[in-house]
């Protein structure tokens, strides 16, 4: 059965420290591995997508890296305005654009 | 990225009463467009997907005739909640597709807040 499951649920972290959110897959058919940001009470904003083992992709403090069993998305020095809701989706089979979402990574960064 | 405007941001209905809520891709054409529930503290679940111009097709455990799905154009599809309870208070998504057989990525409306009293 596909699925994706995201560890941690949820991390606290001071600001600057850095660190790693965790999609772990299992996925027949991968069309493509997503992350959004998820602010409480918004619709999900995109970061990226991965689509292949080996890829990776930056967006200021984020990184997103993809293997064929995980995709890890770094967060380096992060700032309180970094916090939010992470969620890791995955595109598969033939219905393009459909996506399966984790259950998601609340983070927090202290001041 | 491309932007996708879901309208209401918020409802407040009685029961019994239906809702609708619409989902516009404002600047590209999406021939696939995908309505999610979200209940509090929990992930998004995919209610149905609709294709432009034909019948949407729902997730298992999601009633057709309760949340009644329209995509007339390449740029609106339309979800209405039919008949309204408690229960179907939640925080719904809509997302969009661009055209083209392999473009997989998708766009989100910030969301609409149902909530049914």
């Amino acid at each position: 059965e596909d699925q994706v499951t995201q560890s941690p649920e949820a991390l606290r972290l001071q600001e600057g420290e850095s660190s790693s959110l965790n999609c772990s897959y299992t996925v027949s058919g991968l069309r493509g591995l997503f992350w959004y940001r998820q602010d409480p009470g918004k619709g999900p904003e995109f970061l990226f997508t991965l689509y292949s083992a080996g890829e990776e992709k930056e967006k200021e403090r984020l990184k997103a890296t993809l293997t064929k069993k995980e995709s890890f998305l770094h967060i380096t020095a992060p700032k309180p305005e970094d916090s939010a809701t992470y969620l890791c989706a995955y595109a598969g089979g033939t219905s393009y654009g459909k996506l399966t979402f984790g259950q998601g990574t609340i983070l927090t960064v202290h001041p | 990225g491309a932007v996708v405007s879901q309208h209401p941001s918020w409802v407040i209905c009685k029961s019994g009463t239906s809702v609708k809520i619409e989902c516009r891709s404002l600047d590209f054409q999406a021939t696939t467009m995908f309505w999610y529930r979200q209940f509090p503290k929990q992930s998004l679940m995919l209610m149905a997907t609709s294709n432009e111009g034909s019948k949407a097709t729902y997730e298992q455990g999601v009633e057709k005739d309760k949340f009644l799905i329209n995509h007339a154009s390449l740029t609106l599809s339309t979800l209405t909640v039919t008949s309204a309870h408690p229960e179907d208070s939640s925080f719904y998504i809509c997302s969009a597709r661009a055209q083209g057989p392999m473009n997989t990525e998708a766009f989100f409306g910030q969301g609409t807040r149902l909530t049914v009293v």
